[in-house]
């Protein structure tokens, strides 16, 4: 069955301290993969997005990278946190009408 | 202006009220999803929808393709439903997958 995995579900990590967050698809293969952040009270506002592997869009510039090394996994990193990356980050994939939604990774930097 | 917009942005009723929450697109989609958000929580997928309505417990969601217009209900509100809800689409030719940007629900008891 289709479904997408994403974790951590919350992450607490140091200003300066590197990240990834990691987001793995089932059941489905050439998805479209995307990054979304949601800082406090706004909406979701889109980082990456990849149509393939190896092929990553950025929507903003930022403090963030993403690769997709496997037709189903996309990750989402950073070198060097900034409390500015605290918030709210959700992994989605669709291909044609379908989409699904992972829970989301509540990350806190400190 | 976002492909896919919202209404109300906040919405705070009593228990027991029907609640009406609006999408609107400007873009043809191939389908609309509602999701869920609580407070400090995750996302739930709550329906996929490409044509006339589906219904799950107390939820109810209708999309009108012709006016680019979907609604979700809730029936006999609950606090429990306190809740951000979001619509989003995948866009037809497009590699996107819009949000809209949420409705803040606030049931009362």
């Amino acid at each position: 069955s289709q479904t997408i995995h994403q974790w951590p579900a919350t992450l607490v990590q140091p200003v300066g301290s590197p990240l990834s967050l990691e987001c793995t698809v089932e059941g489905t293969s050439n998805p479209n993969l995307y990054w979304y952040r949601q800082a406090a009270g706004r909406g979701l506002q889109l980082l990456f997005y990849s149509v393939g592997i190896g092929q990553i869009s950025s929507e903003v510039p930022q403090n963030l990278s993403a690769s997709r090394p496997q037709d189903r996994q996309f990750i989402l990193s950073s070198k060097k946190l900034l409390l500015s990356d605290s918030g709210f980050y959700l992994c989605a994939w669709d291909r044609a009408a379908e989409a699904f939604f992972g829970q989301g990774t509540r990350l806190t930097v400190v | 202006k976002n492909e896919v917009e919202q209404s109300p942005q906040n919405l705070t009723a009593q228990e027991g009220e029907f609640i009406t929450i609006n999408c609107s697109y400007s873009v043809g989609i191939s389908a609309l999803h509602w999701l869920q958000q609580h407070p400090g929580g995750g996302i739930v997928s709550l329906f996929m929808l490409s044509s006339g309505k589906k219904k799950h417990g107390r939820l109810i969601a209708t999309i009108n393709i012709q006016e680019k217009h979907s609604s979700l209900h809730i029936t006999a509100s609950h606090p429990r439903d306190s809740a951000v809800y979001i619509c989003a689409a995948p866009l037809w030719g497009a590699q996107k997958l819009v949000f809209g940007q949420g409705t803040r629900l606030t049931i009362n008891p």
